[in-house]
């Protein structure tokens, strides 16, 4: 198991509501990513990051927002959410030479 | 943009049969990964094939590669109930890396 952590599991929030997804790694990677995944279908990649202070948006547009303040750390930010939000998000990282991204078990975050 | 397909989109087999999925590609590539993703969690790295390799097993596991063709496969021999996932190609693309739909693997017991 890669040592890469998402909080919550679950959520269940109201629409316009603001949320932050968590999800840090004690892998010392410099590159942290952001998926996202709807039930049964392809990964999509909304925000990366090289390294602390790096982001970037992905292919897929977002209404969402991420912070590289720590190497350890990736947090996402939803100002306000809405129903079309409603997905699974999955946290990754890879570091150094290796091409290989560690994923972590996701958030499935629904928006009534 | 999506940038491995698999093929089929969908695979049940009864338990001890094998199981082979399919990847095409679009671009050149130096390396081709294979991930496996359980229900309602995160992806697993299973293994990596580079672009001067042909075949490459682990395990019951054992993929190829041909880049002439931007195809690879994934065969899983002897398949068991717990093989029950989706299989994911994945590609690196300048600093990222492409995810392909997957593979919706069922295995009977």
């Amino acid at each position: 198991e890669a040592d890469i952590y998402q909080t919550p599991r679950y959520l269940v929030i109201g629409t316009g509501k603001k949320i932050t997804l968590e999800c840090s790694q004690t892998m010392g990677h410099d590159k942290m990513y952001w998926y996202q995944q709807d039930p049964g279908m392809e990964l999509h990649l909304i925000h990366y990051s090289y390294g602390v202070n790096s982001t970037e948006k992905g292919d897929l547009s977002s209404e969402s927002t991420v912070s590289r303040i720590r190497t350890e750390h990736f947090p996402l930010t939803l100002e306000s959410a809405r129903p079309s939000h409603t997905s699974q998000y999955l946290c990754a990282s890879s570091g150094g030479q290796q091409e290989t991204q560690y994923f972590g078990p996701g958030t499935r975050l629904l928006v009534l | 943009s999506q940038q491995g397909e698999e093929d089929p989109q969908a695979l049940s087999i009864q338990e001890g049969e094998n199981a082979t999925m399919n990847c095409s590609y679009k671009t050149s590539i130096n390396n081709l990964q294979w991930y496996r993703q359980n229900s309602g969690r995160g992806l697993v790295h299973l293994i990596l094939i580079r672009s001067n390799e042909r075949e490459k097993h682990s395990g019951r596991l054992r993929v190829t590669l041909d880049t002439s063709k931007k195809s690879s496969s994934l065969l899983i021999t002897a398949s068991r109930a717990a093989d029950t996932a989706s299989y994911f190609c994945a590609t690196p693309d300048g600093g990222d890396m492409r995810f392909g739909a997957g593979t919706r693997l069922t295995v009977k017991p």
